[in-house]
């Protein structure tokens, strides 16, 4: 998996209840992202971080939260507020601008973490 | 995961037969494309990229062909092998100027299923 470690594997959430994935990579990447992954579906991005302390909004972020306090962490928040979360996210990372034409070249994946509903 | 692929299409190709993958990307103005290969329980992996400037790209028995006028991708598998059976997504992106934050737009997949 590149160096980036997801966990947990699997996950449930109850109803009205916040769930937090984890993310860590010791690539040394500046970049990291969240995808989330449904069925017959291509991965859609609910926030990315370019650097520490800074993220940004993807496409579907209504109902997640991200922090980067750390360049080796990223980790997601779903939150009582995503009404349909059951889904297969996906965390990646990507080396600093100097090896990659742009920052969102050659994405490396961590293994990814199955969130369910009880 | 074992949720990702229900409702993939499905590729089935004799072992060491050549595959062909095809993608059609949305956006005209994207400038970059990159396959992805996905084994069941795993993130997807990089196989290969090509710019717009170019038509075609080799790699390790892979080959991408990209055709602008349609907005056409393609991944051809030379010699499939088993160890080949996986999900393959192809991503877009725009050039940097344009791009809103610099991400990848992906497509929905197709599964590679090698029959031996």
């Amino acid at each position: 998996d590149g160096g980036i470690t997801q966990s947990p594997k699997y996950l449930f959430r109850k109803e009205g209840q916040n769930v937090t994935l984890s993310c860590e990579q010791n690539l040394n990447h500046d970049a990291m992202y969240w995808y989330r992954q449904d069925p017959g579906q291509g991965l859609r991005l609910i926030y990315y971080s370019q650097i520490v302390n800074d993220f940004q909004k993807g496409d579907i972020a209504e109902g997640y939260s991200v922090s980067r306090e750390k360049k080796e962490s990223f980790p997601l928040t779903v939150t009582s507020a995503q009404k349909n979360p059951t889904a297969f996210y996906l965390c990646a990372s990507s080396p600093p601008p100097g090896t990659a034409r742009r920052v969102n070249e050659k994405l490396f994946f961590g293994s990814g973490t199955q969130l369910s509903v009880l | 995961g074992e949720s990702v692929g229900l409702h993939l299409p499905t590729l089935s190709v004799q072992e060491g037969d050549n595959s062909i993958i095809n993608c059609a990307y949305s956006n005209s103005a994207s400038d970059y494309f990159i396959w992805y290969k996905q084994e069941s329980g795993k993130g997807p992996q990089f196989i290969i990229d090509i710019r717009s400037n170019m038509d075609k790209r080799q790699g390790q028995r892979v080959t991408v062909l990209l055709n602008k006028t349609v907005k056409h991708l393609s991944l051809q598998i030379a010699a499939t092998q088993p160890g080949d059976s996986a999900v393959y997504f192809c991503a877009e992106s725009l050039p940097m100027i344009k791009a809103a934050g610099n991400k990848l737009t992906f497509g929905g997949g197709t599964r590679v299923l090698v029959k031996p």
